[in-house]
């Protein structure tokens, strides 16, 4: 069956970045998309972007724009986001999800889901 | 941005009741819509994609419904299983968006 597995807590100060890993395994990585969530503590979910690795680029929500980079390596089935200058609002719990690419077009739901990463922004 | 509105933000139900949660988009967004549940400390879970089409595996309790702007989430007997948050999201742009989130609470 299809899993995704992200990598573990962080802790960071303001100011610095974190990157943030997604395994996929049991199904096909690159025909799909992976999409990046996040979830701010007592709030609901926001998107933050996306890639479609057989296409090879990534899009991401305006308000994150220059600030997030998401990228995939096809070798090993993992997508990464790496969110930089970071503030004390950006504490939350970061989601990847696969995602299921609307025929003809770069559009998606998330179908399979990670277990989520909890990042704290403190001083 | 397409904007995601839900209602309500709060519903308190008993099990057994028929539950319908409202979700309407500030454009259209044909029938390009996904339904999840959230448990506490969990995942979001897909439940409906493409306004009407349930998901494997999930009980045909649940059901949606709706095109254009206008939807719905309808859970026809609800089960104590069911008491979660549901999130709405449209995949008809670039820019995904969310709804703000129905919780579901026990009467």
């Amino acid at each position: 069956q299809v899993q995704l597995v992200q990598s573990g807590a962080e802790v960071k100060k303001p100011g610095s970045s974190v990157k943030v890993s997604c395994k996929a395994s049991g199904g096909t990585f690159s025909s799909y998309a992976i999409s990046w969530v996040r979830q701010a503590p007592g709030q609901g979910l926001e998107w933050m972007g996306g890639i479609i690795p057989i296409f090879g680029t990534a899009n991401y929500a305006q308000k994150f724009q220059g600030r997030v980079t998401i990228t995939a390596d096809e070798s090993t089935s993992t997508a990464y986001m790496e969110l930089s200058s970071l503030r004390s609002e950006d504490t939350a719990v970061y989601y990847c999800a696969r995602a299921v690419v609307r025929l003809g077009s770069g559009y998606y739901y998330g179908q399979h889901w990670g277990q989520g990463t909890l990042v704290t922004v403190s001083s | 941005d397409i904007q995601m509105t839900q209602s309500p933000s709060t519903l308190s139900a008993s099990v057994g009741d028929r539950v319908t949660i409202t979700c309407r988009a500030s454009q259209s967004i044909s029938s390009w819509l996904a339904w999840y549940q959230q448990k506490p400390g969990k995942a979001p879970k897909l439940l409906i994609y493409k306004a009407s089409s349930l998901e494997s595996g999930v009980p045909s309790r649940f059901s949606g419904s709706g095109s254009g702007t206008e939807f719905t989430l309808t859970i026809s007997s609800l089960q104590p299983d069911d008491f979660a948050t549901y999130y709405c999201q449209q995949y008809n742009s670039y820019s995904l968006t969310f709804g703000g989130g129905t919780k579901v609470e026990i009467k």
